[in-house]
């Protein structure tokens, strides 16, 4: 199967614990998104990737998050000192870029964490 | 900003009924795409359909329509003829077309349960 690709699925961890995720996007798909889904909600835009590049972030992601994407093939999401309020479904999205028209996003099944 | 509204949190019909399943959108872009996508019980989110801005015609896929008006700023979406398997979540959403993040603003979600 060559789709994207999280891990893990599920992490369950204490309050104040670090916690890192994974996503590996479809190959040669230079453009990678995460999200997050609380429950009840539909996923919420957190930051973008083209390349080894984030090129924007939103405001959702505090200062005890951090993405990284070290040499614009996997992503790696750490969450620092977590919070109950973190809880929630991690997405990972990937496309490719082309000249025209809209690059179609390709979801991974995404990581759901739990902060006990 | 961009924002997508979908009013209708949970909706309940018989299998075999038709349901539609409504979005608003807002939007200052001239150039933009909406989407469907289906949530399953088990959380990974299923591309249904797209539409770009410049586009309204309406567009069936067997079971599946979708009705674009850009005069309301609705694009809804039908099922005909309910199965048990259309049950699951359903967001509604939003792109600005840029050529860069092309980041997406999901609605609330419908939550459609078919009952047998």
């Amino acid at each position: 199967d060559t789709g994207v690709s999280q891990d893990p699925r599920h992490k369950i961890t204490k309050r104040g614990q670090n916690v890192t995720f994974r996503c590996d996007p479809i190959s040669e798909h230079n453009r990678l998104y995460w999200y997050r889904q609380t429950l009840g909600q539909g996923p919420e835009f957190l930051t973008y990737f083209q390349n080894e590049a984030q090129l924007e972030k939103s405001r959702l992601l505090s200062d005890r998050f951090s993405a990284e994407r070290p040499k614009g093939s996997f992503s790696t999401l750490e969450i620092q000192r977590t919070e109950q309020g973190d809880s929630a479904m991690y997405l990972c999205a990937s496309s490719p870029t082309r000249l025209a028209g809209y690059n179609e996003q390709f979801f991974g099944p995404g990581t759901r964490l739990t902060v006990l | 900003a961009q924002k997508v509204t979908q009013a209708q949190t949970e909706i309940s019909v018989v299998e075999k009924e038709d349901v539609t399943l409504d979005c608003v959108y807002e939007t200052r872009d001239t150039t933009y795409y909406l989407f469907w996508y289906k949530q399953p019980p088990s959380g990974e989110l299923v591309f249904l359909i797209r539409r770009n801005s410049f586009d309204e015609q309406n567009e069936i896929s067997g079971r599946y329509s979708w009705n674009f008006q850009k005069s309301t700023s609705s694009f809804n979406f039908t099922i005909t003829a309910s199965q048990v398997v259309d049950s699951a979540v359903y967001f509604c959403a939003l792109s600005e077309a840029n050529f860069g993040n092309e980041k997406l603003t999901f609605g609330t979600g419908t939550r459609l349960t078919i009952i047998p």
